[in-house]
């Protein structure tokens, strides 16, 4: 396996429900993010860590909250989402250096009813 | 990070040269110009980036004006698999912390015709 996976492909969720989305690369990098884009929208930023550690929240609300237990892995956790959450979630990881380029994974679809 | 501007739109066709130009006028010297692309309903993909001299890879080249205040993505021989919104984006040339943040704009989509 290379590169970067996310799992599932595809969620479906209910408002009270709880669930995770995975990420996982295999580049060695050290620096992962998490992006949402909605439809017909621009990818929007939502958090950064390097080192395994959170470097920025671009306001995300508290139902979505984070985890980078070490540099290959990342998660999203959600809980009691809404409908307007439902979007493209992509992970993204890059080797932080003066001009990085970013290595995406395939996203997950979320679908919340 | 400085602000670029593209055009919502653009056709090509199949087997011609696409010129995808971008404008960032605000530019400062510390910051590179990078390409991404993103295929519907997938992650976007890095295509090429350059600071001041043009560059060329496998899948594109990058011509940076002289001034660096516009650049165009050449991709030399587009196929229909190379349909796909195309980003802009000028970033920071500085090592880690919050300046890694990648910021995506709307780009510009480009359709190649058969």
């Amino acid at each position: 396996e290379t590169g970067v996976t996310q799992t599932p492909r595809h969620l479906v969720m209910g408002m009270t429900n709880k669930k995770s989305l995975k990420c996982e690369q295999h580049l060695g990098h050290n620096a992962m993010y998490w992006y949402k884009q909605s439809a017909k929208k621009p990818l929007e930023l939502m958090f950064v860590y390097n080192f395994k550690e959170q470097t920025e929240n671009n306001s995300v609300p508290s139902r979505f909250s984070p985890e980078c237990p070490n540099s290959s892995h990342l998660f999203l956790h959600l809980h009691t989402l809404q409908p307007e959450d439902s979007a493209l979630y992509l992970c993204a990881s890059s080797q932080i250096s003066r001009g990085e380029s970013y290595t995406f994974g395939s996203g997950t679809r979320l679908t919340v009813v | 990070d400085a602000k670029t501007t593209q055009p919502p739109s653009m056709d090509c066709a199949e087997g011609r040269a696409a010129n995808l130009p971008c404008n960032h006028s605000t530019i400062s010297g510390n910051e590179y110009v990078y390409w991404y692309r993103q295929i519907h309903s997938q992650g976007p993909q890095y295509i090429i980036h350059g600071l001041k001299n043009n560059e060329t890879n496998e899948m594109a080249s990058l011509i940076i004006t002289e001034d660096r205040k516009s650049s165009t993505l050449i991709l030399p021989h587009a196929t229909l698999r190379d349909t796909a919104v195309y980003y802009c984006i000028v970033r920071v040339a500085k090592y880690g912390g919050a300046t890694n943040k990648l910021i995506f704009g709307t780009g510009t989509l480009l359709a190649v015709q058969p």
